[in-house]
């Protein structure tokens, strides 16, 4: 697609429950990132794909995060049990390449509300 | 590891007075510095970007950023800004061989009329 699309664009949770985000890149770009951003906060990196590869999930919250891209395209972040605190605005960015000084094309983000 | 610090949360400015947003960055590699900008109901963009050589990079919109690597420093700067320019402006830094980049906690420009 013409850029980077995040679905849905505002989630309401119970505490609790399960939610899947979904990311779908540029079509070809190699990375995918997804960050967390918090009311009043930069984005703060949860992890990183190279392709189908998880190469760094180091800013996972805890173990109710979970990330895949099983074909090296289209990426889901997965919030099990949610929690107060996780609400934020959830970022996907791509870039075409591996390099660190690529641009990244961001979504428009889904905001995760739970209540 | 590496982090920024914008000071400043909020710089209200005039249309067509100058504006300077301030980023400071700490990491102990060579780095590659960003600034993205994100215009209100839209996803952050990038607006420019310091890799290597000249210490002074400019956007197409007017906005220029000097590295500064003896005060850790990547201010943003535009002679006169607009109405348009109103937006929330992170800095962002890359370095040491990581993919990740981390982002500062943004300043929200608000251009008054």
């Amino acid at each position: 697609g013409a850029g980077v699309s995040q679905s849905p664009r505002y989630k309401v949770a119970k505490r609790g429950q399960d939610v899947a985000l979904r990311c779908d890149p540029i079509s070809g770009h190699v990375s995918l990132f997804w960050y967390q951003q918090a009311l009043g906060q930069g984005p703060e990196f949860l992890t990183y794909f190279q392709n189908e590869a998880q190469l760094d999930k180091s800013g996972l919250p805890s173990d109710r995060f979970f990330a895949e891209r099983p074909e090296g395209s289209v990426s889901t972040l997965k919030i099990q049990r949610t929690q107060q605190e996780d609400s934020a605005v959830y970022l996907c960015a791509s870039t075409l390449g591996t390099r660190q000084n690529e641009k990244l094309f961001f979504g428009s983000g889904t905001q995760l509300s739970v209540l | 590891a590496q982090s920024v610090t914008q000071l400043d949360s909020q710089v209200p400015v005039f249309e067509e007075a100058p504006v300077e947003l301030r980023c400071n960055y700490s990491s102990s590699v060579s780095v590659y510095l960003f600034w993205y900008v994100q215009y209100p109901n839209q996803g952050l963009q990038l607006l420019l970007k310091y890799l290597s050589g000249s210490t002074l990079v400019e956007s197409i919109n007017g906005f220029e950023a000097e590295f500064n690597k003896s005060q850790t420093s990547f201010h943003l700067r535009k002679p006169s800004v607009h109405i348009s320019d109103t937006a929330e402006y992170f800095c962002a830094v890359a370095s040491g061989g990581y993919q990740k980049v981390t982002f500062g906690t943004g300043t929200k420009l608000q251009v008054i009329p």
